[in-house]
């Protein structure tokens, strides 16, 4: 069964820093495409970052420069390392399991979640 | 602002069909998908690659799409139906990911 539960969140100070896990179980993270998505209280949701099986990164224009997505595949975990955190940061983050299909390249869905954890950024 | 766009709220009467559009130009070019996100939970996967259904969906969800338009069409819904429900797909650099403001469906 694919289960995915994220860690990390908490309060921090404008400014500060945090860092966000995603253990997955149930398939092997580095053969997979992973991502994270957030979303503020009573938002949207907001697509934040992509880490590609070959290792290749991607970031939201709101978060690049600040964020940085990564894995440790001996642990089967998903890194989101966030700094110069800002209020607008504030927000439930979820990790997820992106298909990208290699026959129809503008296939792509989401199609695992984990359960979020929520990252508050106020003084 | 999100570069695909839905209409903010929908009603549709218990039994009734409704659809739900995600409009976008990155649509001419990639597949939307939609999630169903009930209050305090994790968005769930209802459609993919137009119209396709995972496993445990209910054959009342179908995607359509026409143009820079997608489409979700509940036929018959029920009161487990009523959710927040948001599109997604490529944005137009193909290397970043973009969802719709989201549809909050009321069930009557």
């Amino acid at each position: 069964e694919v289960q995915l539960v994220e860690s990390g969140g908490g309060l921090v100070q404008p400014g500060g820093s945090l860092r966000l896990s995603c253990a997955a179980s149930g398939f092997t993270v580095s053969s997979n495409y992973m991502s994270w998505v957030r979303q503020a209280p009573g938002k949207g949701l907001e697509w934040v970052s992509i880490i590609y099986s070959g290792g290749s990164t991607y970031h939201a224009d709101s978060v690049k420069g600040r964020f940085t997505i990564s894995r440790d595949n001996s642990k089967n975990t998903l890194f989101l390392q966030m700094s110069s955190l800002r209020a607008e940061d504030t927000a439930v983050y979820y990790c997820a399991r992106v298909v990208i299909s290699n026959t129809f390249g503008g296939l792509t869905y989401f199609d695992y979640w984990g359960q979020g954890t929520l990252v508050t950024v106020s003084s | 602002s999100s570069e695909l766009t839905q209409d903010p709220a929908v009603s549709v009467a218990l039994g009734q069909t409704v659809r739900i559009t995600c409009q976008g130009d990155s649509l001419r070019n990639y597949y939307a998908s939609w999630y169903q996100q009930k209050p305090g939970q994790a968005p769930v996967l209802v459609i993919y690659g137009t119209n396709k259904r995972p496993s445990g969906i209910p054959d009342r969800l179908s995607g359509s799409n026409s143009g820079n338009t997608a489409s979700l069409t509940i036929t018959g819904a029920q009161a487990e139906d009523e959710a927040d429900y948001y599109c997604n797909s490529r944005d137009s650099s193909g290397y970043r990911w973009v969802f719709g403001g989201g549809t909050k469906l009321t069930v009557l």
